[in-house]
């Protein structure tokens, strides 16, 4: 069983669209996390939502919005995109906020044309 | 603020070799430390962690990672290399409530390539 899951896997779309990524986590944890993976390999965070409630927002643009539904899932959403935003997003769930193991998505590649 | 440090960029080694990777960390108290590896086209897996207690940490993959606090490095090490070891490895510092942190902080990776 996928512990969490992300889809799509692959997203190509051109400059200006809005698309989503989904996230699922079924382990139970009560914080979910969006990480993106830029073309350095280089790992930022970007949100992250503890039981719904959004806990971190790195200086991130108004274009990207995260939803919470509930617990398990944590979305995000993209407008207007942009070339720069192209990466591979990550996201991940922890049972807590500090001392708690981080498990990570397989990962979503956004190329924006 | 935290952060983490990976020295090596790009590490080749034989199969059947040693291998040492490292990462040095900058944090005032005790952190909590992470080594994670992605395959290629892959998601982040845990190898091993270090929250307290003994220094030396036994991960999966025949990996194990050194906590030294003089040095503020956590390295990462495994006695033989397998040709399936071949990935990016981060380093990362937890979340903590010192620094208000709320989020791992990862180094740059180590790109690890293993030759026949």
């Amino acid at each position: 069983d996928t512990a969490v899951s992300q889809t799509p896997k692959y997203l190509v779309t051109q400059m200006g669209n809005d698309k989503s990524i989904k996230c699922e986590q079924n382990l139970g944890h009560d914080t979910m996390y969006w990480y993106k993976q830029d073309s350095k390999k280089f790992l930022k965070i970007m949100f992250s939502y503890n039981n719904k409630e959004l806990i971190i927002n790195e200086t991130v643009p108004n274009r990207f919005s995260p939803k919470s539904p509930d617990k398990a899932h944590l979305n995000l959403h993209i407008n207007s995109l942009e070339l720069g935003d192209s990466a591979v997003y990550f996201c991940a769930s922890s049972e807590g906020l500090v001392a708690d193991t981080q498990y990570f998505g397989p990962g979503t590649r956004l190329t924006v044309l | 603020a935290q952060s983490v440090t990976q020295p090596d960029i790009h590490i080749t080694v034989s199969e059947g070799a040693s291998l040492e990777l490292r990462c040095n960390y900058s944090y005032g108290a005790t952190p909590y430390l992470f080594w994670y590896v992605q395959s290629p086209g892959q998601g982040l897996q845990l190898l091993l962690k270090y929250f307290s207690g003994d220094t030396l940490v036994q991960g999966i993959k025949g990996f194990e990672a050194e906590f030294k606090r003089s040095q503020s490095s956590f390295n990462l090490r495994k006695p033989s290399v397998h040709w399936s070891d071949a990935a990016e490895y981060f380093c990362a510092v937890g979340p903590s409530l010192d620094t208000g942190r709320r989020a791992l902080t990862f180094g740059s990776g180590t790109r690890l390539q293993v030759q026949p």
